[in-house]
């Protein structure tokens, strides 16, 4: 166990819809990191937060969106949802802005009907 | 950006073998190396890493090398046993990023 929480575990939805991912870092870590991992993919960083501010974007559409709360979770908006974005979305935290010792939650398994 | 290239994309060994995973990264100024296994529908999870002040670290039956030179990196398993059957990512960083850049995995499976 990471101590990284994810929230829910599992989601199934339909197309067009909009879904929010939850995530709860390491006691202790400011920098909350989302990653998203389709089917026998490897991992895309999508978005950084350190301390509540945004720090980094990798591949994240516009259709998502991101952010950190003042008690640190965060969470992940996916909107107008495609079969595309089926996937594995997972958070990992570190204590740092910079990407050192990086914890990864369960992740949550997104399927879009 | 930094461009991370991994090989194999898959290997077999025998238990009690020793598996060797390589990994190419682009850029001079990364300086960070993790390496994770992640078993299947479960997290990655970090198992060994090395910053570019220091050649080698080993933890038990795990070791990574690390040659700045060439910009490569390598992930060394002894004495493999059926448990470390997974797929195992390489992933760099470059000082002062803010992100990681991971490889495409290797899966390892590990014949009893």
């Amino acid at each position: 166990d990471s101590g990284v929480t994810q929230t829910p575990k599992h989601l199934i939805t339909a197309t067009g819809q909009r879904v929010t991912l939850r995530c709860s870092p390491r006691s202790g870590d400011l920098s909350v990191y989302w990653y998203q991992q389709s089917l026998d993919q490897g991992l895309q960083f999508l978005i950084q937060y350190y301390n509540g501010e945004e720090r980094a974007k990798g591949n994240i559409l516009e259709r998502f969106s991101a952010q950190q709360f003042p008690d640190l979770h965060s969470e992940l908006n996916l909107s107008s949802l495609e079969l595309g974005d089926s996937a594995l979305y997972f958070c990992a935290s570190s204590q740092r802005a910079a990407a050192y010792e990086q914890y990864f939650g369960p992740g949550t398994r997104l399927t879009v009907t | 950006g930094e461009n991370v290239e991994q090989h194999p994309s898959t290997l077999s060994v025998q238990e009690g073998d020793s598996a060797v995973i390589k990994c190419t990264y682009s850029d001079s100024a990364s300086n960070y190396f993790p390496w994770y296994k992640q078993e299947l529908g479960k997290r990655p999870q970090l198992i060994i890493d090395i910053r570019s002040n220091v050649g080698e670290k080993k933890d038990q039956r795990i070791a990574v090398t690390l040659n700045k030179t060439a910009k490569h990196f390598s992930l060394h398993i002894t004495e493999t046993q059926p448990e470390d059957s997974a797929v195992y990512f390489c992933a760099a960083s470059t000082a002062g990023a803010n992100n990681l850049f991971f490889g495409t995995g290797t899966r390892l499976t590990v014949i009893p």
